[in-house]
């Protein structure tokens, strides 16, 4: 079946600019991550989404940074007026709901968008 | 906080040789473990996983297992080759907060020549 899928893979702008960035799961899973992966950080968790609500927003590094979730499926993640530092990829997971009695839940990477910031 | 150390690399090895990746993790409540694996140009995939103390994850000919008493998970492999070469990461999912979120090391680039 199909896996997580990201838009767009790379892009390209301007220090200040805003952009979107675009996340699919897996049809039917309900929770929704968004990670960072860049050389001076390595990977680094930004947000949850549980259906449309994200209870944890903990990683989010500023408030140029927000997201949302849509249908309890597709989600985008924004940042405004960008700077250089924010370059990095970006990479969604979706999981399904949780199985009673089991301490994890498997997530499921998309293959990222590599934003580059001029 | 949960963080997770792991072993720097670059891990260069010939083909057949053994390979271990040490990951050791620092956790608030009773964490499943997980090693990821990444290839070169494709996306992060789940390679192994272990949910709780003495736990054996296994795949791909890759074994890891969850030590409490050491806070450890390490990777290891007896025999690796060429299309092992990728970047190995250890994590770390800590389910006190319901919401499963992974925390990574900082990963480990393995080359494997012919």
């Amino acid at each position: 079946g199909a896996g997580v899928s990201q838009s767009p893979s790379n892009k390209v702008t301007e220090k200040g600019k805003d952009v979107e960035l675009r996340c699919d799961p897996i049809s039917g899973h309900t929770a929704l991550y968004w990670y960072r992966q860049s050389l001076g950080q390595g990977l680094e968790f930004l947000i949850y989404f549980q259906g449309n609500s994200a209870p944890d927003k903990s990683g989010l590094p500023s408030d140029r940074f927000s997201a949302e979730r849509t249908g309890g499926s597709v989600s985008t993640l924004t940042i405004q007026r960008t700077q250089q530092e924010d370059s990095a990829v970006y990479l969604c997971a979706s999981s399904p709901p949780p199985a009673s009695g089991i301490g994890y839940n498997e997530q499921f990477f998309g293959p990222g968008t590599r934003l580059t910031v001029l | 906080g949960n963080s997770v150390t792991q072993m720097e690399g670059p891990v260069t090895l010939s083909e057949e040789a053994f390979l271990t990746i040490n990951c050791t993790y620092t956790a608030t409540g009773y964490p499943s473990l997980f090693w990821y694996v990444q290839y070169p140009g494709e996306g992060l995939q789940l390679l192994l996983k272990a949910t709780k103390a003495d736990d054996k994850g296994s795949n791909k000919g890759f074994e890891a297992t969850y030590r409490k008493e050491t806070t450890s998970f390490h990777l290891e492999k007896g025999s690796v080759q060429v299309s092992d070469s990728a970047v190995y990461f250890c994590a770390l999912s800590d389910s006190l907060l319901n919401d499963y979120k992974l925390s990574f090391g900082a990963g480990t680039t393995v080359t494997v020549r012919a």
